[in-house]
């Protein structure tokens, strides 16, 4: 079975700061990752994927993650913070079989002035 | 807009009642997924439906069912409703019926509030 564990339900940064929200998975096979991005009172949004090849996958927004085998982490990175950067992110994980996803509990990003 | 369109965007009913909620996939998409978001279970996947067919399933109560109909709308059946079944309920399509590398564009969802 897989999994997915978020570390932190709330992240607070400063306008300018680098933004780092963590990913850690668990999966039996390959996984492939993906983060996404929920403004309030709206749906998910695809930040970014990773399914195989290059390990630093970019995604909208100025936001990148790397894939880490050996620490079994796909962590969120966007080296700026923007106010319009605070919402929920969430970090999902499937297997190569199946196009269902495992969320994690989802990390708020908080950014102030 | 990510082109999947969910109705309505707030219900809410009594205990023991019964809805129905209705999601329109972005045009070609052949695949819709339910899913439930709620603050102590977090998103959970429901179900899948490809081009009609049930194509996988998830954490979905007996008192759930959905369908995919022919022009590839979906309808996600809740019955004999309870409070904890208040929770944002989201749909997903995507184009392919499973591979892993397809992206899952999600709808706006609906909010079903349990009295």
């Amino acid at each position: 079975a897989q999994s997915v564990t978020q570390l932190g339900s709330h992240v607070s940064v400063s306008e300018g700061a680098l933004v780092l929200l963590r990913c850690n998975y668990s999966s039996s096979v390959p996984p492939y990752l993906f983060w996404y991005v929920q403004y309030p009172n709206q749906g998910l949004q695809l930040l970014l994927k990773y399914t195989t090849g290059a390990t630093l996958v970019k995604g909208i927004n100025g936001f990148e993650a790397e894939f880490k085998k050996s620490e079994t982490s796909f962590h969120l990175t966007k080296p700026s913070a923007h106010m319009s950067d605070a919402a929920e992110y969430f970090c999902a994980v499937s297997d190569k079989g199946y196009s269902t996803l495992t969320f994690g509990k989802g990390t708020m990003l908080l950014v102030s002035p | 807009d990510s082109g999947v369109t969910q109705t309505p965007k707030h219900l809410i009913t009594a205990t023991g009642q019964r809805v129905t909620l209705r999601c329109s996939p972005r045009s070609g998409d052949l695949s819709v997924y339910w899913y439930q978001q709620s603050l102590d279970q977090g998103l959970q996947f429901l179900i899948q439906y490809y081009n009609g067919e049930e194509r996988a399933k998830g954490n979905i109560l007996e008192r759930f069912s959905a369908q995919q109909f022919p022009d590839l709308h979906s309808e996600l059946n809740l019955s004999s409703l309870e409070l904890g079944d208040s929770a944002l309920y989201f749909c997903a399509s995507s184009v392919d019926e499973g591979s892993s590398t397809d992206t899952q564009y999600f709808g706006p969802g609906t909010r079903l509030t349990v009295l």
